[in-house]
């Protein structure tokens, strides 16, 4: 069974411009995660997908972060413009979607603004 | 709010036995994990408790005790590919299970 899959696995951009990372779930996941990893920290997550529906996004700092999940499948998080504090990486993960399932992490996307 | 303490740093010896601790205060509990990070890579789940008590898994054991908000993790039989860190992270309230993470408990094991 593949896993969770996530392009790039690398980006460099300078402050204020714009990224885009992209997430493959778990074939069958109907639950998808998005977490952002600062160094020497653990995992905070940033959104929850249900789907195709949010159903927590209180972390997520809309001025310049916005995600999607068309057709409950893949998933994309930008961030525009970016600042030096959002370099860390971005883990992508995903559930089978019952209570207290396991969820499955990406290798991540490692970000570095400067 | 949400609170999860584990050590920052621990060192045990290679063939040796360590338990790293967790505790935690959180608005809404379901189930606590554990998750070992490797540097560079990915968490990778090792293990769940949803109810007190003991769940094992080969070398690997966690504890649960929802009423003192108290888990560990312990590591049998010491391997160096055992270097790397240590996740707890706790879920619960209502419809959204998205983990809350501590800050990792970085373990280093000497030969």
């Amino acid at each position: 069974e593949a896993g969770v899959a996530q392009s790039p696995r690398y980006k460099i951009i300078e402050k204020r411009q714009s990224v885009a990372f992209w997430c493959n779930p778990i074939s069958g996941h109907a639950t998808l995660y998005w977490y952002q990893q600062i160094l020497g920290q653990g995992p905070k997550l940033l959104i929850q997908f249900q789907n195709n529906g949010v159903v927590d996004d209180s972390q997520l700092p809309k001025d310049r972060f916005s995600a999607e999940r068309l057709k409950g499948v893949d998933s994309t998080l930008k961030i525009q413009p970016a600042k030096l504090e959002d370099s860390a990486v971005y883990l992508c993960a995903s559930s089978q979607g019952g209570f207290v399932e396991t969820q499955y992490f990406g290798p991540g996307t490692r970000l570095l603004v400067l | 709010g949400q609170n999860i303490d584990q050590p920052t740093e621990m060192t045990a010896t290679e063939g040796a036995i360590v338990q790293i601790n967790c505790t935690y205060q959180t608005s809404g509990f379901n189930g606590l994990f554990w998750y070992q990070q490797h540097a560079g890579e990915a968490p990778t789940f090792l293990s769940y408790n949803v109810l007190d008590g003991l769940e094992e898994k080969g070398r690997f054991s966690s504890f649960l005790s929802r009423s003192k908000g108290y888990s560990y993790l312990l590591l049998k039989e010491l391997q160096m590919k055992d270097s790397a860190s240590y996740l707890c992270a706790v879920t619960g309230g209502g419809g959204a299970d998205g983990l809350t993470f501590g800050k990792g408990t970085h373990l280093i094991i000497q030969p």
